[in-house]
């Protein structure tokens, strides 16, 4: 079965750029699915950040937008977030996840979450 | 972009009794809506999803019904290992922006 595991550095400076990845094992990435992340901030609720599907066509939170790029590498299966100019509002645990691409579908499968901490 | 709203924030229900919880959506979604169940350290894991269809290895004892802008989340008997937050999130819009509503917390009373 398709899982998720989501990598990066767990601390990240404020000004910065966070950079995670998601590893796709036992699936293709070029399947019919699209390929998000999701965050939670410590003891709060849960965030859509934008997907991207296998062609590169991808979605954003409009409130992240502007520093968000999320970016797939089909030759390696996995897929890319980078969030620039962080703060400590970025702390949160990071959450790669999968939702199929037929009308209206939802994050059936989730990756454990790495937790990335915005500090000096 | 889409407010949901989910209440009450936290439920307490003794062990085998029901719970319901609801999520009100600020526009129509149709039935683009799925449930989720998060315990601590985990990663959330969906439950419903289209509004009423469970995902694949739910018990029956989850439901979900409604359309539209109001929606419930049924546990008939609720067990120990039900304890946890539960979120609803809608998929309705295109291009998507998808969003959740704040979580309900199921605990012991």
């Amino acid at each position: 079965q398709v899982q998720l595991q989501e990598s990066g550095p767990g601390l990240v400076k404020p000004s910065g750029t966070l950079s995670l990845t998601c590893a796709v094992s036992g699936g293709s990435i070029s399947s019919s699915n699209w390929w998000s992340w999701v965050r939670q901030p410590p003891g709060k609720g849960l965030e859509w950040i934008g997907e991207i599907y296998h062609s590169g066509s991808t979605n954003y939170n409009p409130s992240l937008k502007s520093r968000v790029t999320i970016s797939v590498d089909k030759s390696k299966n996995q897929f890319s977030l980078k969030l620039s100019s962080v703060t400590a509002a970025d702390t949160a645990v990071y959450y790669c996840a999968r939702r199929p691409a037929a009308p209206g579908n939802a994050f059936d499968i989730w990756g454990q979450g790495t937790m990335v901490t915005v500090s000096s | 972009e889409i407010v949901m709203t989910q209440s009450p924030a936290t439920l307490s229900v003794s062990p085998g009794e029901r719970a319901t919880l609801s999520c009100r959506a600020s526009q129509s979604v149709s039935s683009n809506l799925a449930w989720y169940q998060q315990k601590p350290g985990q990663a959330p894991r969906l439950l419903i999803y289209g509004a009423s269809t469970r995902a694949t290895g739910i018990p029956a004892r989850f439901s979900g019904s409604g359309s539209g802008t109001e929606f419930t989340l049924t546990i008939s008997s609720l067990q120990s290992e039900d304890f946890a937050v539960y979120y609803c999130q809608q998929y309705n819009n295109w291009p998507p922006v998808l969003t959740f509503g704040g979580g309900t917390k199921v605990e012991i009373k």
